[in-house]
């Protein structure tokens, strides 16, 4: 079983509907967990971070985190060309710096 | 959220020759460094952890030998790339995790794009 398993994509949502991507982890011991957001050609940037298991929200994204099923995802509401990327769930193993990362979710927006 | 910066953020060298880059922490002190190698359309893969003050750990099947990995100091680790082939063509990214917290955010320099020719 991989570490960090993401919902397989491409995944394709019209302008303004709600982009919804899926991720689940291995190790039960993780306390951390991020999305990414990757640009074609560009690096990687943190744009949501996790560490309680309920909500968080920060404007247009929501992350969930539920421990027990071993689950996190984001949710992109009102999505926008501009969040046409790919999205990855990293989550670092417990005493680890060491990140690992989901394959990613490619979302395209269509205007 | 923190800095990391990377140079240079492209290069094109001859086959056979060496390429390093830089990865720096501007704002926080990075004693562990990560480095990534992306092809095309592919997600990303560990290369190595850069540890300051003592040698890298290399993920298996890469070549330790081809991919020098030095940490000086706390803000700066380099990768050079000995011998560079065509097949070594490809983006490489570096992170620093912020110190002294297991789990906790990790940034990334703005990638390499290097071209062996």
């Amino acid at each position: 079983q991989k570490e960090v398993e993401q919902n397989s994509g491409p995944l394709s949502v019209p302008e303004g509907a709600i982009a919804s991507l899926n991720c689940t982890y291995s190790d039960r011991g993780s306390q951390s967990f991020f999305w990414y957001r990757q640009y074609s050609g560009k690096s990687p940037e943190l744009i949501m971070s996790i560490y309680s298991n309920g909500d968080k929200e920060d404007g247009r994204f929501t992350a969930q985190l539920n421990k027990a099923s071993q689950y996190v995802s984001l949710l992109i509401r009102d999505s926008q060309p501009s969040d046409s990327a790919t999205y990855l769930c990293a989550v670092p193993p417990s005493n680890d710096y060491k990140l690992s990362f989901g394959a990613g979710t490619t979302v395209t927006v269509r205007a | 959220g923190a800095v990391v910066s990377q140079h240079p953020s492209r290069v094109i060298c001859k086959s056979g020759t060496s390429v390093k880059i830089e990865c720096r922490s501007l704002d926080f002190q990075a004693t562990t460094m990560f480095w990534y190698r992306q092809f095309p359309k592919q997600s990303l893969m560990l290369m190595a952890t850069s540890n300051e003050g003592s040698k890298a750990t290399y993920e298996q099947g890469v070549e330790k030998d081809k991919f020098l990995i030095n940490h000086a100091s706390l803000t700066l680790s380099t990768l050079t790339v000995t011998s560079a082939h065509p097949e070594d063509s490809s983006f490489y990214i570096c992170s620093a995790p912020l110190p002294f917290n297991p789990g906790a955010e990790a940034f990334f320099g703005q990638g390499t794009r290097l071209t062996v020719v």
